[in-house]
């Protein structure tokens, strides 16, 4: 399979805990983006990267959430403390050359209890 | 801030028949491109058709076409000839950053009834 994939799919954790996702985007494309999808909404953007450069974060990323992309392929975004409001669908989307491409793994669905 | 409108809650169509989705949108930026996207309850996002700001052209892909007109900022999406797949969530979003970040509207929902 060729596409973005994000491990795990679903996550259910106590809240307080700290919870880490990853993101293969599809290979070789170097923009990588993570939004956050609550229930009823479109997705919201949290933060985008350029190769390993993390070049925009949303102010709705609070200083709990960090991501990362330490060799430009794989991206990891880590949710600390967490809290009830932090449950959402997390994707991720990644872009080749073309600013047209944007295609998106298949999320990673977060409950906190 | 941009503000994209989507304001059918719901929408219903026929199998094999056409459906028109719309999306609005409020940016002042004069170059951008529009994307649309499917959600089926699997909820992955699905990349459908995109419209760059200056093509002359409506895109098309498929079954998918964009009524794209610029100047009232209006992008709407029609599907022929609808088939019982279609029935999901569909999201428009205009790209206008330099870091081609998508800014969704809330979506609308499509039912292909057969």
């Amino acid at each position: 399979d060729t596409g973005v994939s994000q491990d795990p799919r679903h996550k259910i954790t106590k809240r307080g805990q700290n919870v880490t996702f990853r993101c293969d985007p599809i290979s070789e494309h170097n923009r990588l983006y993570w939004y956050r999808q609550t229930l009823g909404q479109g997705p919201e953007f949290l933060t985008y990267f350029q190769n390993e450069a993390q070049l925009e974060k949303s102010r709705l990323l609070s200083d709990r959430f960090s991501a990362e992309r330490p060799k430009g392929s794989f991206s990891t975004l880590e949710i600390q403390r967490t809290e009830q409001g932090d449950s959402a669908m997390y994707l991720c989307a990644s872009g080749g050359q073309a600013y047209y491409e944007q295609y998106f793994g298949p999320g990673t669905r977060l409950t906190v209890t | 801030a941009q503000k994209i409108t989507q304001t059918q809650p719901g929408m219903f169509v026929q199998e094999k028949e056409a459906v028109t989705l719309d999306c609005t949108y409020d940016t002042s930026d004069q170059s951008y491109g529009l994307f649309w996207y499917k959600q089926p309850s699997s909820g992955e996002m699905i990349f459908l058709i995109y419209q760059g700001s200056y093509d002359e052209q409506n895109a098309t892909e498929g079954r998918y076409s964009l009524n794209f007109q610029k100047a009232r900022k209006s992008a709407n999406l029609v599907i022929s000839a609808s088939q019982l797949g279609d029935s999901a969530m569909y999201f428009c979003a205009p790209d206008t950053g330099a870091n081609s970040k998508l800014t969704f509207g809330k979506g609308i929902t499509l039912s292909v009834r057969p």
